[in-house]
């Protein structure tokens, strides 16, 4: 199985900040990578996939790149509607593997 | 607008089994692959089973494998999460989920708002 790993666990930021999870696998997924925004006690939320594709409706501050096993996603200017916690996820093969998930909390 | 209601979680002795439902509406059904994937309480997610848009294959984390069968019934809009032998590890979220319409390779775009399943004595 692909292992994906991101850094960091917890993220402290304020409104406002730049932000940039990392992402990486344990062998290529080509460019099979999503990102899902989820809060508490909600499903998961697409946000990105094919690498840097943005989801219909996900706003422009979100973007992704990245390709083989390195990958970010960025928030331009943090939101306060953006503090939540973020998962990665390759689909280039079965199973589906996720990252452990990054945490974005207030600072 | 897309819709996925899941339904069928609850408590469950060890040992015993359980049948999870997901009714989707809002998009074509049968020419959608679908998901199951879970939440363990404060954990991260783990995909759990798919079921094809094509050939309606199925695949299934190892964890898994060998208990869970997922199925549809697509004239009714519904998908199935069989799963027997339940052991306390498979306490989570169980979320259904879609498959993008288009693309190669496609990730989920849509879930539902999850059932909980757990399993204890």
């Amino acid at each position: 199985d692909i292992q994906m790993t991101q850094s960091p666990s917890t993220l402290s930021a304020s409104v406002g900040d730049r932000v940039t999870i990392t992402c990486r696998a344990s062998q290529s997924v080509r460019s099979w990578l999503a990102w899902y925004q989820q809060k508490p006690g909600k499903a998961p939320k697409l946000l990105i996939y094919k690498t840097s594709s943005l989801e219909s409706g996900v706003p422009l501050r979100f973007s992704g790149s990245g390709s083989g096993t390195e990958f970010t996603l960025t928030i331009s200017s943090l939101q306060p509607d953006d503090f939540a916690t973020y998962y990665c996820q390759q689909y280039n093969n079965y199973p589906w593997t996720f990252g452990q998930g990054t945490k974005v909390e207030i600072k | 607008q897309v819709q996925l209601v899941e339904s069928g979680g609850g408590v469950v002795q060890p040992g015993r089994s359980l049948r999870l439902s997901c009714v989707g509406s809002g998009f074509t059904f049968s020419y959608s692959g679908m998901h199951w994937v879970r939440q363990a309480p404060g954990r991260g997610l783990e995909w759990v089973a798919v079921i094809t848009h094509t050939r309606g294959n199925t695949y299934y984390a190892d964890s898994v494998k060998g208990r869970f069968t997922v199925s549809r019934d697509s004239s009714k809009n519904t998908l199935f999460l069989q799963m027997n032998s339940l052991r306390p590890e498979d306490t989570a979220v169980y979320y259904c989920a879609k498959e993008q319409d288009y693309g190669d390779y496609r990730t989920s775009d849509s879930w539902g708002q999850g059932t909980l399943v757990t399993v204890s004595s």
